[in-house]
Formats: C-alpha cells, structure tokens, sequence
C-alpha cells in the first residue's frame, strides 16, 4: 500500500486562484519531506524541502511567497500555489524519506494541476 | 554539468533483449545511488538501490564504479512492462538531498 500519499490528484482551477495539496507520510514520522514540480518530458526538480516545525527551504528561482509550504506536523506537509497562472501548471509530487542512512525516498502519487 | 546525467533515449528494444543504461555523476560525495522507475503520469517508484558497488534483484542488476563516478543498470530478458522511464538519482547533502536525472526512456516491443 502507499507509504505517502498525495492529494488531490488531480486539480483544476482558474488563474488568480489559490490551490493547496496536502502530502502524508502513513506509517511514519517524517521531519522533512520534499516538494518536486515535473513538466512534460523532463525530469523532477527540488521546489523546496518542507522542514517540520520550521521554514521551507526553497531552491534557486522558486518563490516562495508563491509556492506557501507549511509542514505543520510529522506526518502532513502542505503546499499552496497562490494566484496560479496557466504557466504554473504542471505534475507536483512530494516525497518524504524514514529516519536513517541512505534509505530511499517514497512519493506520493502527485499532483497534475492545469490552471485555465 | 549536470550533478546527476543520463542519455535521455529512447532506448527500443525487442522482447527478451538486454539493455543497459549508464548513468554519470558530478559530486564525488554523493552517498548513495537509486535507480527509480517512472510511468508515464505517475510518481516515480523504486527500482534498486545502489550502496556499495552493486545490487542485483532477478533480471535487474546494478552496479557503481565510484572511480568513474558512473552507475549503470543492466535489465535482462525485456519484459513489454518494462517499458517505462528510468531515473538515476544521487542522495547527497549528508544524506538529506536527492539529485535526479533527466531519466532513459526504455521501449520494449514485441
């Protein structure tokens, strides 16, 4: 079953509008999970990680008074893309690692937003 | 350059083929290496993980020459359902940060 799950799916909104998707981590705690956005036909990239209890940190370029991340637990990281345009649309997925060296990374099952 | 690099494909191959697919990378601190696999529209899911020099599951084996800075994946006797993109991925920043590739589209056909 899923370790992380993603919601919604899949979401359409209209531009100006604000939409938020939540990540859990099921049957663990985690104090970091990570946001990705993937356009068609290229690879995933690190929007900003989601520090339990504290301030994202967000790559080069990424706003973040745009992209709002609350990681407001140890199981439930949020991220709101506020006044969406169409050229914020795109596959979003969050992912989140257990506790301990190298273990691998599990993703939720993301997010495609389409902003019309 | 790209921390974490692969040939974008596709890569056709008939059923039952072998094929193999390089990935090169920058930081010679990265820890650790994951081989995920994409479908098309959905979320990456784990293949292999790559630790010391090699793993090997069934017809899936991958290896790490940590002196050539590469990784390489190695599918035997293609399945239809192996179609799908591979992504190499590099865990780096004291173990806190994943580096993905741009990923090989793998197309195996009848």
């Amino acid at each position: 079953g899923a370790v992380v799950s993603q919601h919604p799916s899949r979401v359409i909104c209209k531009s100006g509008t604000s939409v938020k998707i939540e990540c859990r981590s099921l049957d663990f705690q985690a104090t970091t999970m990570f946001w990705y956005r993937q356009f068609p036909k290229q690879s995933l990239m690190l929007m900003a990680t989601s520090n339990e209890g504290s301030k994202a940190t967000y790559e080069q370029g990424v706003e973040k008074d745009k992209f709002l991340i609350n990681h407001a637990s140890l199981t439930l990281s949020t991220l709101t893309v506020t006044s969406a345009h169409p050229e914020d649309s795109s596959f979003y997925i969050c992912s989140a690692r257990r506790e301990g060296i190298n273990t691998e990374a599990f993703f939720g099952q993301g997010t495609r937003l389409t902003v019309v | 350059r790209k921390e974490v690099e692969q040939d974008p494909g596709p890569f056709n191959v008939p059923e039952g083929a072998t094929v193999a697919f390089n990935c090169t990378y920058s930081n010679s601190a990265s820890q650790s290496f994951f081989w995920y696999r994409q479908d098309c529209r959905k979320e990456p899911k784990l293949l292999m993980s790559v630790y010391s020099s090699g793993n090997e599951d069934g017809r899936f084996t991958a290896q790490l020459n940590r002196a050539s800075q590469y990784i390489s994946l190695l599918i035997r006797d293609s399945k239809l359902s192996d179609s799908a993109t591979y992504l190499c991925v590099g865990l780096t920043g004291g173990g806190n940060k994943l580096t993905f590739g741009t990923g090989t589209q793998l197309k195996v056909e009848l």
